[in-house]
């Protein structure tokens, strides 16, 4: 079935190290998104990519970063210097939106990240 | 984008129909209104959008006003698993960029 799968579903870190989350999706999707989630919080934008080599900063990209070498893949690292990395990280994908009526997000099941 | 309010909370008895209004005043003429929900620890799954006709799925009922600075989402007869988060946002039709808000949490009561 075509999907968006994220691991792991959770993961336990130490402060000052670097974690990445992975996301792939099998749905030919061009965009990818990756939002934060804090417990009550609406999700925020953390990083985007329209196309594969391309991404762009979201809302609060600092302390994060990405790659999009794979069309179906798009990694999230949460670096050291993110302060606050506790959190709910969810990944997205849809169709590129340039000119497109409807543009639905399909999201994954999330990873959940405890800074211990 | 435009920015959207909603309430924080709302109730609703079961098998009654759950109204869920969004303020979206500074919309512009190119954004389209989406209706997202998130159910407790899952990502958010996409319901129903429309730009400024009334719109209906097998999921919900879209209403949007003739001035389109508010809409309302209808469930038409709300279950014990209609109870969640329910985001509206507003976006271009070109655009890809979604930002979402704080929501709503439905409580759909026995």
């Amino acid at each position: 079935d075509g999907g968006i799968t994220q691991s792991p579903k959770y993961l336990f870190r130490k402060e000052g190290q670097n974690v990445t989350l992975s996301c792939e999706q099998n749905l030919n999707h061009d965009a990818m998104y990756w939002y934060r989630q804090d417990p009550g919080q609406g999700l925020r934008l953390i990083y985007y990519s329209q196309i594969v080599n391309d991404f762009q900063k979201g809302d609060i990209a600092e302390g994060y970063s990405v790659s999009r070498e794979k069309k179906e893949s798009f990694p999230l690292t949460v670096t050291s210097a993110q302060k606050n990395p506790t959190a709910f990280y969810l990944c997205a994908s849809s169709i590129w939106g340039q000119g497109k009526r409807k543009v639905e997000l399909f999201f994954g099941e999330g990873s959940r990240l405890t800074v211990l | 984008d435009a920015k959207t309010t909603q309430p924080p909370s709302m109730d609703c008895a079961e098998g009654r129909a759950a109204n869920l209004p969004c303020n979206h005043s500074t919309i512009s003429g190119n954004e389209y209104v989406y209706w997202y929900r998130q159910i407790h620890s899952q990502g958010p799954q996409y319901i129903i959008h429309g730009l400024k006709n009334n719109e209906t799925n097998e999921m919900a009922s879209l209403i949007i006003t003739e001035d389109r600075k508010s809409s309302t989402l209808i469930l038409p007869h709300a279950t014990l698993r209609d109870t969640a988060v329910y985001y509206c946002i507003v976006r271009p039709g070109g655009g890809f960029k979604t930002i979402f808000g704080a929501g709503t949490r439905l409580f759909v009561k026995a």
